[in-house]
């Protein structure tokens, strides 16, 4: 089935851990997007690649990283998770610059 | 800065027609969007504004005008499937898109 797929659905972890949440599509797209949710709060981007071997920084980057190794994959990594961190984390990827966007389920991550 | 606003929740009957509002202020514009979101779920596509005017699509309708920052969606004969978040986002100069905070709508028997 095409689309797109994260890993893990749910996590909880301390602070102070690394953590990568991990996005995969199989529609060709070139651009990929991360985006957090938080209640009251719309979606906001992390980071997002136009095409492999390519990324940028969204409206909150500080303390994510990304990499785009190929046009499939787009890993989002914490690398020392801190509370406010805690949020449903979606992944996203689109045919262009006016293209709809397409959303991998989300992964709910809890950092205590 | 960039500001998309849409009221935060609305109510309505099964049945019956709701319409909910989305303006904005953004640097430029190269399109509006409307995503529906079930709790839980991840957001998927409604629609695609780019002109002014009215996209009608079966029970679902769009409307934009650019010189208002204005648009809406309409949402006639609901259902109580249709009880979901409704985001608005517009993309700007930079072709960056820009979500509201969502319409949390409410559909009651």
């Amino acid at each position: 089935i095409a689309g797109i797929t994260q890993a893990p659905t749910s996590q909880i972890l301390a602070a102070g851990r690394r953590m990568t949440l991990r996005c995969t599509q199989d529609m060709r797209h070139n651009a990929m997007y991360w985006y957090r949710q938080d209640l009251g709060l719309g979606l906001r981007l992390i980071h997002y690649s136009n095409t492999a071997g390519t990324t940028g920084k969204g409206e909150v980057p500080d303390g994510y990283s990304v990499s785009r190794a190929n046009t499939d994959d787009f890993p989002l990594t914490l690398a020392s998770a801190v509370p406010s961190q805690t949020s449903v984390y979606f992944c996203a990827s689109g045919a262009g610059d006016t293209g709809e966007l397409f959303f991998g389920e989300g992964s709910r991550l809890t950092v205590l | 800065g960039q500001n998309i606003d849409q009221p935060t929740e609305m109510t309505a009957t099964e049945g019956a027609i709701v319409q909910i509002n989305c303006t904005y202020q953004t640097s430029g514009f190269n399109g509006l969007f409307w995503y529906q979101q079930h709790a839980g779920e991840a957001p998927t596509f409604l629609s695609y504004n780019v002109l002014d005017g009215l996209e009608e699509k079966g029970r679902f309708s769009s409307f934009l005008s650019r010189s208002k920052g204005y648009s809406y969606l309409l949402l006639k004969e609901l259902q109580m499937k249709d009880s979901a978040s409704y985001l608005c986002a517009v993309t700007d100069s930079n072709y960056q898109l820009i979500w509201g905070a969502g319409t949390k709508l409410i559909i009651k028997p």
